[in-house]
């Protein structure tokens, strides 16, 4: 198994720009979320999804899109990238939600100019 | 709202000496606590996790401690070694079945 999977490793935007950070998972895990981390801060999450067609909303939402069309992905879009989204961001999943071990992806450095 | 309280943010110790890592929470519902370990440019990993219903578990050279009553669970590496240095962060799961994560401790182990 490839575990969690996020592509690119990292990248350069320029501000207002959009663009889509992919993971994949091949574990079959109902539950997946996106977090940032920001030095300091520790992980705030983003948008999870407890399974394909549900999404909901984390902490600092904002800025950002999910969908969920099958249990293995789960895209992260920046619909008008801002200064303040430079940041490490991180998929990850789990058989289910909270109380279950996290499998978090490789991460994926952001830096908006 | 619902927080969690990790210290120190830095804590430096000898190798082979023993450290302890803090966190407090909120929500008396709660009963999960996980641990994870990030080393410095990887992903974060589960170390160790405990459920309210133990007071402590170990795996080797790390323990976790729950005391629910003062809510708060510590993480504790024994004879430390080079390969512990990296952030650590505590995390619990709230009654929305969210994890929330403490802001991480810095471990920095001296040789």
């Amino acid at each position: 198994n490839a575990g969690v999977t996020q592509t690119p490793k990292f990248q350069v935007l320029k501000t207002g720009q959009s663009m889509t950070l992919q993971c994949a998972q091949d574990m079959n895990h109902e539950y997946m979320s996106w977090y940032r981390q920001d030095p300091g801060m520790g992980l705030r999450l983003i948008h999870y999804s407890v399974g394909a067609g549900i999404t909901d909303q984390g902490e600092v939402p904002n800025g950002y899109n999910v969908s969920r069309s099958t249990t293995e992905d789960f895209p992260l879009r920046l619909l008008s990238a801002a200064p303040s989204q430079t940041s490490v961001y991180f998929c990850a999943s789990s058989y289910g939600q909270g109380r279950k071990t996290q499998y978090f992806g490789p991460g994926t450095r952001l830096l908006v100019l | 709202g619902e927080n969690v309280e990790q210290h120190p943010s830095t804590l430096s110790v000898q190798e082979g000496d023993s450290a302890v890592i803090k966190c407090t929470y909120s929500d008396s519902a709660s009963n999960y606590f996980p641990w994870y370990k990030q080393e410095l440019g990887k992903r974060p990993q589960l170390i160790i996790d405990i459920r309210s219903n133990v007071g402590e578990k170990k795996d080797q050279r790390i323990a976790v401690t729950l005391n629910k009553t003062a809510k708060h669970f510590s993480l504790h590496i024994t004879e430390t070694q080079p390969e512990d240095s990296a952030v650590y962060f505590c995390a619990w799961g709230d009654s929305n079945y969210q994890l929330i994560w403490g802001a991480g401790t810095k471990l920095i182990i001296k040789p």
